[in-house]
C-alpha cells in the first residue's frame, strides 16, 4: 500500500542553518505530495505542496520538489529562524482517493 | 471568514461517558474529516465524509460513530469513552478529493480518565 516516510526528529538546528527534513513515500500511482506544518498548540497548515513529478513547490522561504525517480519530496530551507520551530507532516494523496496517507511527523527545534 | 471551528477546545471525561465533538466550516467545502493526534503516531483518519450525506471509515474508527449534519457541519461521537481514546481530536476540510489541500480545525484535547 502507500506510505510515507520521515526522518525521525528532533531536529535541532541554530537560527541561520540550512535545513533538509527528508520524505520517502511509496504509491501506485501518481500522487500529490504535501508538506503540512503544524505550530505549537495549534491545528495543521499546509505549507506547500506538489502534483506532478519534477513540481516544486514553495512558500515561506521552503521548498521541495517532487522527485519521481528517487520518490522523494525533501522540504529544505537556506536560513531557518526561531519562529520555524513546530512539528513538520509529509503527506501524499492519490487523486482517486479522499484519504492523506500521513508521515509520522518531524519536530524541528530552532535555537537562537 | 473563520475556517474550520471545533468546540470544545478541551474535555475531561469519565470512563464509559459519552460526548459529541463539533465541527464545522465556511468555505463551502464537499469533504470533511476527523483525525487523531497521538504522540509519536502521526495522524490518523478516524472518518471521512466525500460528501454532504455520506460518511466513510478511516483507519481507526471503532468507538466512534460521526454525522454529517448539513455541508457545513461535521460531528463526532464517543458513545461510552475509553482511555484509549485520550488523544488531540482535530477536524478538516477539504473542497474535493485527491490533491485538494485540507484545512484543519484548531483542535479538541480530550482527556478520558
Amino acid at each position: 500500500g502507500n506510505s510515507v516516510t520521515q526522518m525521525e526528529g528532533p531536529v535541532t538546528l541554530s537560527e541561520e542553518a540550512f535545513l533538509t527534513i527528508n520524505c520517502t513515500y511509496t504509491a501506485t500511482g501518481y500522487p500529490s505530495l504535501f508538506w503540512y506544518v503544524q505550530y505549537p498548540g495549534e491545528g495543521l497548515q499546509l505549507l506547500l505542496k506538489a502534483t506532478k513529478a519534477d513540481d516544486k513547490g514553495s512558500n515561506k522561504g521552503f521548498e521541495a520538489t517532487y522527485r519521481k525517480e528517487t520518490t522523494s519530496f525533501h522540504l529544505e530551507k537556506g536560513s531557518v529562524q526561531v519562529s520555524d520551530s513546530a512539528v513538520y507532516f509529509c503527506a501524499l494523496s492519490e487523486d482517486s482517493n479522499y484519504q492523506l496517507i500521513w508521515g509520522a511527523g518531524t519536530k524541528l527545534i530552532i535555537k537562537p | 471568514n473563520a475556517g474550520v471551528t471545533q468546540t470544545p477546545k478541551f474535555q475531561v471525561l469519565k470512563t464509559g461517558q459519552s460526548m459529541t465533538l463539533q465541527c464545522a466550516q465556511d468555505m463551502n467545502h464537499n469533504s470533511m474529516y476527523w483525525y487523531r493526534q497521538d504522540p509519536g503516531m502521526g495522524l490518523r483518519l478516524i472518518y471521512y465524509s466525500a460528501s454532504e450525506g455520506t460518511t466513510d471509515k478511516g483507519e481507526v474508527p471503532n468507538g466512534y460513530n460521526v454525522s454529517r449534519l448539513n455541508k457545513r457541519e461535521f460531528s463526532l461521537r464517543l458513545e461510552s469513552a475509553a482511555p484509549s481514546q485520550t488523544s488531540v481530536y482535530f477536524c478538516a476540510s477539504s473542497l474535493g478529493q485527491g490533491g485538494w489541500t485540507q484545512y484543519f480545525g484548531p483542535g479538541t484535547r480530550l482527556l478520558v480518565l
